[in-house]
């Protein structure tokens, strides 16, 4: 159980264009899920907190109309990097809150990952 | 500010041997700490996780131990195998804040 997926797995695209991001709780629903950005080499960074049914919570430096994102309901959250740009390449996680899981102590679950490549 | 430290930065180590990552974390209010693996273009996958009364978990060959006043953890992996091959990653987590302290990781390189 507890199982996130996310799609695209790889997505290239041109500078310019808009790419959607989807994450899902497959097994569970995820009042609060969580987006990760990170760089080769380097740790995973938050980016910012979604909430099922409200605005989503953007870590400092982060910009929100660039990055939208969008949990409307329990098990999806998506993320649309808007107006891409080569800089915006990345590994881009996600995690499902699965409080209530039946699952001891660990209650974020990530998803596999989407690397995003700008042209 | 809470801050996850790992070690070594990266390692090599032949099939079949041992080996021994160290974490170091200075979160406070302490809630747990996790150790995930994550292979290369993947995302992570949780090990072990530990809460304050906890001072060893294993999961299979992996055994993950907690010192929770010097701050300190370790992950251990025993007769290492190819697929041991990724980054690991400590993760600790404060009681009053539901963001995640993430460490670097240490990258393992197992060899035949």
């Amino acid at each position: 159980g507890a199982v996130v997926s996310q799609h695209p797995s790889r997505v290239i695209c041109k500078s310019g264009t808009s790419v959607k991001i989807e994450c899902r709780s497959l097994d569970f629903q995820a009042t609060t899920m969580f987006w990760y950005r990170q760089f080769p080499k380097q740790s995973l960074m938050l980016m910012a907190t979604s909430n099922e049914g409200s605005k989503a919570t953007y870590e400092q430096g982060v910009e929100k109309d660039k990055f939208l994102i969008n949990h409307a309901s329990l098990t999806l959250s998506t993320l649309t990097v808007t107006s891409a740009h080569p800089e915006d390449s990345s590994f881009y996680i996600c995690s499902a809150d699965g409080a209530g899981v039946r699952a001891a102590g660990d209650t974020q679950y990530f998803g596999p990952g989407t690397r995003l490549t700008v042209l | 500010k809470n801050q996850v430290e790992q070690s070594p930065q990266s390692l090599i180590i032949l099939e079949g041997k041992n080996c021994t990552l160290q974490c170091n974390y200075t979160v406070s209010p302490f809630s747990n700490l996790r150790w995930y693996k994550q292979d290369t273009g993947r995302g992570p996958v949780s090990l072990t996780i530990m809460t304050f009364s906890e001072n060893t978990k294993s999961n299979g060959r992996y055994t993950a131990t907690l010192d929770a006043d010097t701050k300190q953890s370790s992950l251990h992996i025993t007769a290492s195998q190819l697929s041991d091959s990724a980054s690991y990653i400590c993760v600790v987590s404060a009681s009053d804040d539901y963001k995640l302290s993430f460490g670097a990781g240490t990258t393992v390189t197992v060899r035949a």
